[in-house]
């Protein structure tokens, strides 16, 4: 059984710039969810994806925004990127996006913008 | 606003002592709770969960209190071992208005386990 995987590990931009970060599902779960952790906060929920459509979001602008393909990997993209921005982020998909929806986590990309 | 709360942001136990750790929540619409584990390097990695009609969930070392009234939830690990050492986050969730679970995540608290 394949885990979750994310591309890439690190990645440095600079203000204004876009980008996107891509993640690969595990084997057999629908719904994939992106957080954003700050350094010393824990996971902050971006959006969820439940079979290809977005069904939950945080309270994140539109800059970011995502999309989830056919075979379940998914993509997060950032525009307009800001200094803030820079955290890890955490891609976890699990077999359901109802109550008992325990998430498998990549181990996320860090991103800074510099 | 922070819907959940991890008080302690550290805690450091003996080799084969209890740690306990602890989770307050905010919001009453809350009705299921996790604990994740996170190693360096790695994404969190899911412990143990517990539904609001219960107040209690074992797993081996590991168990889950909750405490509806007080809105209060705890961790057990015992005995602890240094393999434990690790940042802990509890999540809680409550159904969205799209009808899935998102879950909230509190800041997390590094349990130390030494030798």
């Amino acid at each position: 059984e394949t885990g979750v995987t994310q591309s890439p590990t690190h990645l440095i931009k600079t203000r204004g710039q876009q980008v996107t970060l891509r993640c690969s599902s595990q084997s057999g779960h629908n719904t994939v969810s992106w957080y954003q952790q700050a350094l010393g906060q824990g996971p902050q929920f971006i959006f969820q994806y439940y079979r290809e459509e977005e069904n939950g979001r945080g309270n994140f602008p539109p800059r970011f925004s995502g999309l989830q393909f056919p075979n379940y990997s998914s993509e997060l993209n950032v525009n307009a990127l800001e200094l803030d921005d820079s955290a890890l982020y955490l891609c976890a998909s699990s077999h359901t996006s109802g109550m008992y929806n325990e998430q498998f986590f990549g181990p996320g990309t860090r991103l800074t913008v510099l | 606003d922070q819907q959940v709360k991890q008080n302690s942001p550290s805690l450091s136990v003996q080799e084969g002592r209890i740690s306990i750790l602890n989770c307050d929540y905010t919001n009453s619409m809350f009705d299921y709770f996790l604990w994740y584990k996170k190693y360096p390097a790695e994404g969190p990695t899911f412990l143990i969960s517990i539904s609001s009609i219960k107040d209690k969930n074992e797993d081996g070392r590991f168990t889950v209190f909750l405490n509806k009234s007080a809105k209060h939830l705890s961790l057990h690990i015992v005995p602890s071992q240094p393999g434990d050492s690790a940042v802990y986050f509890c999540a809680a969730s409550a159904r969205a208005s799209g009808g899935s679970y998102i879950p909230t995540f509190g800041r997390g608290t590094s349990l130390i386990v030494h030798p």
